[in-house]
């Protein structure tokens, strides 16, 4: 099986504008959860979807926003970009029946720098 | 914040050894623990979980431990090779709604 894709792999934007970045989960999967990496933050939990649907949310502001489709792909948005948004953007999917007590299996990621 | 993780703490052990790497969780609640490793350049590796019904899990070289009294989980590596370098995170289930991860341990394999 092929695993967790994430597009792009690489993302220079400047202060201001605004991203999508897209995540293509593990066949079968409909879970997809978003994580944000930072030195300074470490792993911090974005959101997660589950069946077109957010299921499950962390402290980010609204700024920061996704959808999931019905193949279960899901995207994320930044609108707005902040220098403190670079980071290292992280996308797990796993089954989903179970929540988040599922195995969730990362992609490598998509490394956003503003500028 | 949730995490911290600019000064990552770092373990070093020699090959062969075992390595032991230590979490404190923050919710009593918590239910779900996990443990990944991140190599350089790449998404986090599902290593090994624990649900809070046990105290001790095994897998392939590793095990992982929970003292729910103190809020502790370990991960214990046997026979440490090269390519067992990495950060590894602890990461818990908070009332099934989201994953907080601890700030991670660097181990450096010495040869």
């Amino acid at each position: 099986k092929a695993g967790v894709t994430q597009t792009p792999r690489y993302l220079i934007k400047t202060r201001g504008q605004q991203v999508t970045l897209s995540c293509s989960p593990i066949s079968g999967h409909r879970s997809v959860s978003w994580y944000q990496q930072t030195p300074g933050q470490g792993l911090q939990f974005l959101f997660e979807y589950f069946s077109e649907t957010q299921r499950n949310k962390g402290n980010f502001p609204g700024r920061f926003s996704g959808r999931q489709f019905s193949n279960s792909r899901s995207e994320m948005n930044v609108s707005t970009l902040e220098l403190g948004d670079s980071a290292l953007y992280l996308c797990a999917s796993s089954a989903g029946t179970s929540g988040i007590q599922d195995t969730q299996y990362f992609g490598p990621g998509t490394r956003l720098t503003v500028l | 914040g949730e995490s911290v993780g600019l000064h990552l703490p770092t373990l070093s052990v020699q090959e062969g050894d075992n390595s032991i790497i230590n979490c404190a969780y923050s919710n009593s609640a918590s239910d779900y623990f996990i443990w990944y490793k991140q190599e350089s350049g790449k998404g986090p590796q599902f290593i090994i979980d624990i649900r809070s019904n046990m105290d001790k899990r095994q897998g392939q070289r590793v095990t992982v431990l929970l003292n729910k009294t103190v809020k502790h989980l370990s991960l214990q590596i046997a026979a440490t090779q090269p390519g067992d370098s990495a950060v590894y995170f602890c990461a818990e289930n908070i009332l099934a709604q989201k994953l907080v991860f601890g700030q991670g341990t660097r181990l450096t394999i010495n040869p």
